[in-house]
């Protein structure tokens, strides 16, 4: 079964810095990537979606990359901020169809200080 | 507006008790799903259903139940069997691509 590892350590970084987190995927090369963000006792909130065939997505100060070779998805974030302290989660899917079921990583959790 | 509505946000419940959790969506998506997520760790799938009046177990699906007779909900029962229910439950919808989320509800034994 296909299996989303992230890193589960804290990341601390300095307000303005970019944050990078790390999402790796075992067995099998998704169709996609997407990541979520979760704020602490609310349900995951969509941000991005990236294609197998595609290397790099941008969002505002989002950014997203897909190394199938290295198995892994990058997530930027740039002139990070408070407010951008989170728990993101990463999640596969091995297909394209619609209805199509993700599995999760357990989350990153991203803390910037001011 | 669309969105996915979860109630009761907060849920106690007694040894031996079953407890049922709402999940309502107006986003007319035929996909649902139910995780559980405990302090700490990712999501686990319990049940999903890809369209009305059918179901499937997810990876956690024992000591709970679920139905779909409506699109839009999705109740979720946590029975007697399940021996430690005490975790944060989050529903979710999809047409093709994102889940959207509920906010959750926390169930916790007392």
């Amino acid at each position: 079964s296909q299996k989303i590892e992230q890193n589960s350590e804290a990341l601390n970084i300095q307000e303005g810095k970019t944050a990078t987190l790390t999402c790796n995927y075992t067995n099998y090369s998704p169709a996609y990537l997407q990541w979520y963000r979760q704020d602490p006792g609310r349900g995951p909130v969509f941000l991005l979606l990236i294609r197998e065939n595609e290397k790099e997505k941008r969002k505002e100060r989002l950014k997203v990359t897909f190394d199938t070779t290295l198995k892994q998805s990058l997530f930027h974030i740039t002139a990070s901020q408070p407010a951008d302290s989170a728990t993101y989660l990463c999640a596969s899917a091995l297909f394209n169809n619609a209805g199509n079921m993700l599995t999760f990583g357990g989350g990153t959790r991203l803390m910037v200080k001011p | 507006d669309g969105g996915i509505t979860q109630s009761p946000k907060y849920l106690f419940r007694k040894e031996g008790q079953n407890v049922t959790l709402s999940c309502e969506q107006n986003l007319n998506h035929d996909a649902m799903y139910w995780y559980r997520q405990d302090p700490g760790q990712g999501l686990r799938l319990i049940y999903y259903s890809q369209i009305v009046n059918d179901f499937q177990k997810g990876d956690i699906a024992e000591g709970y139940s679920v139905s779909r007779e409506k699109k839009e909900s999705f109740p979720l029962t946590v029975t007697s069997a399940q021996k430690n229910p005490t975790a944060f439950y989050l529903c979710a919808s999809s047409g093709a691509g994102a889940y959207t989320f509920g906010s959750g509800t926390r169930l916790t034994v007392v």
